[in-house]
């Protein structure tokens, strides 16, 4: 079956750090753009960052450029946002997807909730 | 406020057909693919349309998408109470160097 599974979310004071993964199952994830995709509470989709097929090209938003960073490790088909100095708005349920943003993001996981709080 | 602007909100009867516009900019819309994404009720997004007008395989051909200058629109037929649901446009924005969505359109099917 094809899938990505998210896990790693949880709360976490403002300032703390995170890291989130996701497991990829069912297709060659090596050949695979991969995404990270937020969601605050009642709110819309937000775009967070993307990978290419070889970890070489990296993309990040603004709001989180220089404390965010995304990874991938292929013989693990693992994805990775490592997310440091959490702030309250970075409160969101957190969606990896296959793909970009350029040819659609045909595959979602479930998503895993972040909660930056004190 | 998004980069892409969608209506927040459009609703039609059951049957009836409905449209759902995505405005951009040149340096979004106007440079790259458009695609559409539904979102039901307390469940991740779903590819609707990739690439302005192509279906991923299992999508119904109920679900259009055109696009045109820096506008892109969705288009659904035969709208059935399943169909109620969050929709949103996203492009990568080539002077952002980022992905961006449009801030969703919530459909009421009547």
């Amino acid at each position: 079956e094809v899938q990505v599974v998210e896990s790693g979310g949880g709360l976490v004071q403002p300032g703390g750090s995170l890291r989130l993964s996701c497991a990829a199952s069912g297709f060659t994830f090596s050949s695979s753009w991969m995404t990270w995709v937020r969601q605050a509470p009642g709110k819309g989709l937000e775009w967070v960052a993307n990978i290419n097929e070889d970890g070489n090209h990296k993309f990040h938003v603004d709001a989180v450029r220089g404390r965010f960073t995304i990874s991938r490790d292929n013989p693990k088909n693992s994805l990775y946002l490592e997310m440091n100095s959490l702030r309250v708005e970075d409160t969101a349920v957190y969606y990896c997807a296959k793909g970009r943003m350029t040819y659609g993001m045909d595959i979602w996981g479930q998503g895993t909730t972040v909660t930056v709080s004190s | 406020q998004s980069v892409l602007t969608q209506p927040p909100s459009v609703s039609a009867a059951p049957g009836q057909k409905v449209t759902i516009s995505c405005s951009g900019r040149s340096s979004n819309i106007g440079s790259d693919h458009v695609s559409w994404y539904q979102q039901l009720p307390g469940t991740a997004p779903k590819l609707l349309i990739c690439e302005n007008d192509k279906r991923p395989s299992g999508i119904p051909d109920r679900f259009s998408g055109s696009k045109s200058g820096t506008s892109a629109t969705l288009g659904i037929t035969g709208l059935q109470t399943g169909d109620e649901a969050d929709y949103y446009c996203a492009v990568w924005d080539r002077s952002l160097s980022a992905g961006v969505f449009g801030g969703g359109t919530k459909l009421t099917v009547l």
